[in-house]
């Protein structure tokens, strides 16, 4: 069981530039997550899917889009990167409501 | 709404030292807690939970109590390593919730 991945795990972008971060899980967990972590900030929410077809925003959900493409795949996409955008980006998931996170190892984003 | 506070860092020690964290949680209902560990470079890991008053959650040497009365999930080790650096996150669930709601997070040195 690889848990959850995520891809990349380093990238530098440049302002107005797009990406997507990838994340998979293999654990059949129904709920996915996306944070960021800033310094001084802890965790924020950005989006999370409660189910395969369904997605929410968080706390922090403007840039950002996100897919919930299957049970295993929840992306989340920069269209037109900012440097407030320069963060560490966390996927997560949970068997069902209640239970304990299970986080990926990051991606860590820097926009010039 | 729900919310936890956890004592701020950083908090230095040295090893063999006695740790301990404070958390303090508001929620309507009755929350699961949990204690996640963040070491350098990497992902949040969990550390330990309790899902009901009075439980005690346990590993790798860490110990946490779940005290209703006081709302309070205080996280403790009686004798640190310097491996034990890293930054330590106290949060909660509901068990009708998909999101957790996150401590700032407590950042620990340990000097050998």
């Amino acid at each position: 069981n690889a848990g959850v991945t995520q891809t990349p795990k380093f990238q530098v972008l440049k302002t107005g530039q797009s990406m997507t971060l990838q994340c998979a899980q293999d654990m059949n967990h129904n709920s996915m997550y996306w944070y960021r972590q800033d310094p001084g900030m802890g965790l924020r929410l950005i989006y999370y899917s409660a189910s395969e077809g369904t997605t929410d925003k968080g706390e922090v959900p403007n840039g950002y889009n996100v897919s919930r493409l299957n049970k295993r795949e929840f992306s989340l996409r920069l269209e037109s990167a900012a440097p407030s955008q320069t963060s560490v980006y966390f996927c997560a998931s949970i068997p069902y409501r209640g239970a304990e996170q299970f986080f990926g190892p990051g991606t860590r984003l820097t926009v010039l | 709404g729900n919310s936890v506070t956890q004592m701020e860092g950083p908090v230095t020690l040295s090893e063999e030292a006695f740790l301990t964290i404070n958390c303090t949680y508001t929620a309507t209902g009755y929350p699961s807690l949990f204690w996640y560990v963040q070491y350098p470079g990497e992902g949040l890991q969990l550390l330990l939970k309790a899902t009901k008053a009075d439980d005690k959650g346990s590993n790798k040497g860490f110990e946490a109590t779940y005290r209703k009365e006081t709302t309070s999930f205080h996280l403790e080790k009686g004798s640190v390593q310097v491996s034990d650096s890293a930054v330590y996150f106290c949060a909660l669930s509901l068990p009708n919730d998909y999101k957790l709601s996150f401590g700032a997070g407590t950042t620990v040195t340990v000097r050998a």
